[in-house]
């Protein structure tokens, strides 16, 4: 089945404890994305990939970084969280066409809370 | 830069209602234009989509038109069904040459009732 995965759904941790949060495509696409979504504001990209070893900030990359060290894996790392970036997060994935992006399929989410 | 607005909600609505959920967007160029829909504690799904003016796009009774001339692309459906209750996001993607960066609206929340 065609899917991306992310983890974990649900974590609540304290100020400054780095973590990661993984997220994993099995469609081969070139496109991967990260967006949080809170309340009133709708979704912000964060970061997103073009393909291996390429990536961009989006509208709202402060406090976060990402690897693209493999086509399928896209992980979002937070250093240092800050109760800022309690929020619902989703990862994104979408195939290439030429320089152009197709629609981006959307993993279920992972819910943060920073104490 | 690119930007989306769309109604605010929520919008609650009786079944068999005519619905309909404005979005309009500022953008370079011509760019993509979609609508999202978000069940509850699910990600997103596409709905449909629309890559050129004056283009329609549809799907399960909803349809959009890309209009250019308003820059609009509006969300329609003529009969509600409780199952449509969900929160609908409108979304542009940039041309390619100003990066594949994807804009959002707020999402209008629906709650249809039967």
């Amino acid at each position: 089945e065609a899917q991306v995965t992310q983890n974990p759904r649900y974590l609540i941790t304290v100020t400054g404890k780095k973590l990661t949060v993984t997220c994993s495509q099995n469609m081969n696409h070139e496109y991967m994305s990260w967006y949080r979504q809170d309340p009133g504001l709708g979704l912000r990209q964060i970061y997103y990939s073009m393909n291996v070893e390429v990536t961009d900030k989006g509208d709202v990359p402060e406090g976060y970084k990402v690897s693209r060290k493999e086509k399928r894996n896209f992980p979002l790392i937070l250093e240092s969280p800050s109760p800022n970036q309690t929020s619902l997060y989703f990862c994104a994935s979408s195939q290439r066409r030429g320089v152009s992006v197709e629609t981006q399929y959307f993993g279920p989410g992972t819910r943060l809370l920073v104490l | 830069g690119n930007s989306v607005t769309q109604m605010e909600g929520p919008v609650t609505l009786s079944e068999e209602a005519f619905l309909t959920i404005n979005c309009t967007y500022t953008a370079t160029g011509y760019p993509s234009l979609f609508w999202y829909v978000q069940y509850p504690g699910e990600g997103l799904q596409l709905l449909l989509k629309a890559t050129k003016a004056d283009d329609k796009g549809s799907n399960k009774g909803f349809e959009a038109t890309y209009r250019k001339e308003t820059t609009s692309f509006h969300l329609e459906k003529g009969s509600v069904q409780v199952s449509d209750s969900a929160v609908y996001f409108c979304a542009l993607k940039g041309i390619p040459n100003t990066g594949n960066q994807f804009y959002f609206g707020t999402g209008t929340s629906l709650t249809v009732i039967p």
